[in-house]
């Protein structure tokens, strides 16, 4: 089954203590991002990679690093998470690369971060 | 930059009245345009979309048409079911302006449609 993934799904924490959010597809798909959904928020991206070794920041980058070592996967980090990154993130996975448009995206079905 | 303005909700509805979820959009460029619907736990998926103008996305009953000349993209459905009960975001994608084809999210509207 064609499935964008993400592990854990919940997760409770407290500050200063590393973590990282997993995300992995199946679907051979070049595009992948990050966003965190806050109640009044919407979604807001963090972070974005067009390709392999190819990322790039998005409107709420700050407190977050990504990596793209292989094309399914997209692991998110939070090197010393704080209570004001409590939220609910999805991951999400797209054929457009190279910045074409029009193309749906996947998303994951969510990981709700709370930090203490 | 880019942005998507949508109906602030909640809207409240009774089953089999008709929905209109309004959207309207600022872009640089020929966007493409979506809406993605959040059930209650769950991720967003595709509900449907539009790349071009005049274009009329359709999908469970749901439509959009992509009006250029209003920057409009509202969402309607005929008779709405308890089970559209959750969110709609509506969304652009658009080359120009910097964004590389990135999604662009309104703040959704949550719809609830009582029996």
């Amino acid at each position: 089954e064609a499935q964008v993934t993400q592990n854990p799904r919940y997760l409770i924490t407290v500050t200063g203590k590393k973590l990282t959010v997993t995300c992995s597809q199946n679907m051979n798909h070049e595009y992948m991002s990050w966003y965190r959904q806050d109640p009044g928020l919407g979604l807001r991206q963090i972070y974005y990679s067009m390709n392999v070794e190819v990322t790039d920041k998005g409107d709420v980058p700050e407190g977050y690093k990504v990596s793209r070592k292989e094309k399914r996967n997209f692991p998110l980090i939070l090197e010393s998470p704080s209570p004001n990154q409590t939220s609910l993130y999805f991951c999400a996975s797209s054929p457009n690369g190279q910045g074409r448009i029009g193309y749906e995206q996947y998303f994951g079905p969510g990981t709700r971060l709370t930090v203490t | 930059g880019d942005s998507v303005t949508q109906m602030e909700g909640p809207v409240t509805l009774s089953e089999e009245a008709f929905l209109t979820i309004n959207c309207t959009y600022t872009a640089t460029g020929y966007p493409s345009l979506f809406w993605y619907v959040q059930y209650p736990g769950e991720g967003l998926q595709l509900l449907l979309k539009a790349t071009k103008a005049d274009d009329k996305g359709s999908n469970k009953g749901f439509e959009a048409t992509y009006r250029k000349e209003t920057t409009s993209f509202h969402l309607e459905k005929g008779s709405v079911q308890v089970s559209d009960s959750a969110v709609y975001f509506c969304a652009l994608s658009d080359r120009s302006g910097g964004s590389q084809g990135n999604l662009i999210f309104g703040k959704g509207t949550k719809l609830s449609v009582k029996p």
